[in-house]
């Protein structure tokens, strides 16, 4: 079974510019959550996204967005890069936001510079 | 919200010995609680979870505990091996609509 897909490995950016980073989960995993863990510091809560829609947000401006396709793929969007946005971008997959219990499958992560 | 406090940020050990993580937790109707492992350039990846109906768990040479009056849990590991070597990160969710909440990490080194 694969497991959670993330593309690009490495992305380099400059300041101004946008990001896009994309997300498949797991087969039969509905729920999609973006991460970032900047150099040094744990895992920051971004997005939620189940069945679609946006089910919770983290405290990030709003040039960080997001969206879910219909086949439960996602993609991550930053705008108007800043330096202070290089990280390591995590994306994890689970069933349902009413299925129980989240449990968190993590994919390898898109690591974003801005130079 | 849910706050996760890890202790300690760092963890230097003699492979053999034994390593524990300890978190608190701030809301008490937070009921499942995994740890994940992360190693260098790749995903947190579960290793153990335990819900609120269980006070204990183990699988091999790694076990959770959990108080739930105290709102803190732990992780064990015994005769830790240089493979060990990693950040684990401890979490706290309630499920639903609800987010899990995780702590800032550890960094396990084992020295062999």
């Amino acid at each position: 079974e694969a497991g959670v897909t993330q593309s690009p490995t490495h992305l380099i950016k400059t300041r101004g510019q946008q990001a896009t980073l994309r997300c498949s989960p797991i087969s039969g995993h509905t729920s999609v959550y973006w991460y970032q863990q900047a150099l040094g510091l744990g895992l920051q809560f971004l997005l939620w996204y189940d069945e679609g829609e946006e089910r919770n947000r983290g405290n990030f401006p709003p040039r960080f967005s997001g969206r879910q396709f219909p086949n439960y793929s996602s993609e991550l969007n930053v705008n108007a890069l800043e330096l202070e946005d290089s990280a390591l971008y995590l994306c994890a997959s689970s069933f349902g936001a009413f299925s129980g219990a989240n449990v968190l499958t993590f994919g390898a992560g898109s690591r974003l510079t801005v130079l | 919200g849910e706050n996760v406090e890890q202790h300690p940020s760092t963890l230097s050990v003699q492979e053999g010995d034994s390593a524990v993580i300890k978190c608190t937790y701030s809301d008490s109707a937070s009921n499942y609680f995994p740890w994940y492992k992360q190693e260098l350039g790749k995903g947190p990846q579960l290793i153990i979870d335990i819900r609120s109906n269980v006070g204990e768990k183990k699988d091999q040479r790694i076990a959770v505990t959990l108080n739930k009056t105290a709102k803190h849990f732990s992780l064990h590991i015994t005769e830790t091996q240089p493979e060990d070597s990693a950040v684990y990160f401890c979490a706290a969710s309630k499920g639903g609509s609800y987010i899990p909440t995780f702590g800032r990490g550890t960094s396990l080194i084992v020295h062999p």
